[in-house]
């Protein structure tokens, strides 16, 4: 199958400061992907939604300027929480949809394990 | 009401056994379903699409009901790593935006 990156795959960091999550299609161009949080035992929530050089669609509920998206190239998305707090600890997950071989599928990336503290 | 729901379990199974569990969701106008399986702190991965007409990989047998809007999931001849959760996917248009269910824990034991 197809592979999706994800950069870091576990970040610890202080409350107030902000961290970026990479998420990079490394065989395919991505047309859309897809940001995921996880709380434990929780299903996939989606955050939003993003396309190479549009602004990212935002889930009711999730704040586009807490949670920041940049799209810029077909492999490449990336969020931002800014000024994390401990709530914000989770299991941040992408997805990227696209043509991987010869069928569109949504490949997930490894996950980003946030600890806020 | 969820747009896609899962009976949590565990589902406690013998290795050798057989389980099966469901997943309804609620938008009629659905198109694409899927199963994925997560282990625990991973990502979920792609274990089969789900077809109308009903799909088997291996011991693995996936089912469509569009008029109670349910799809199935049946494991044969349970083998202990297929202890995971299991969530099923539904996407509901053309360009990929799926909802997940919370996901079936199954639980194979010796």
């Amino acid at each position: 199958g197809a592979v999706v990156s994800q950069h870091p795959s576990r970040v610890i960091c202080k409350s107030g400061t902000s961290v970026k999550i990479e998420c990079r299609s490394l065989d395919f161009q991505a047309t859309t992907m897809f940001w995921y949080r996880q709380f434990p035992k929780q299903s996939l929530m989606l955050m939003a939604t993003s396309n190479e050089g549009s602004k990212a669609t935002y889930e009711q509920g999730v704040e586009k300027d807490k949670f920041l998206i940049n799209h810029a190239s077909l492999t490449l998305s990336t969020l931002t929480v800014t000024s994390a707090h401990p709530e914000d600890s989770s299991f941040y997950i992408c997805s990227a949809h696209g043509l991987a071989g010869n069928s569109y599928e949504q490949y997930f990336g490894p996950g980003t394990r946030l600890t806020v503290t | 009401r969820k747009e896609v729901e899962q009976d949590p379990g565990p589902f406690n199974v013998p290795e050798g056994a057989t389980v099966a569990f469901n997943c309804t969701y609620s938008n009629s106008a659905s198109q694409s379903f899927f199963w994925y399986r997560q282990d625990c702190r991973k990502e979920p991965k792609l274990l089969m699409s789900v077809y109308s007409s009903g799909n088997e990989d291996g011991r693995f047998t996936a089912q469509l009901n569009r008029a109670s809007q349910y799809i199935s999931l049946l494991i044969r001849d349970s083998k202990l790593s297929d202890s995971a959760t299991y969530l099923c996917a539904v996407k509901g248009d053309s360009w990929g935006k799926f909802q997940f269910g919370a996901g079936t824990q199954v639980v194979v034991t010796p």
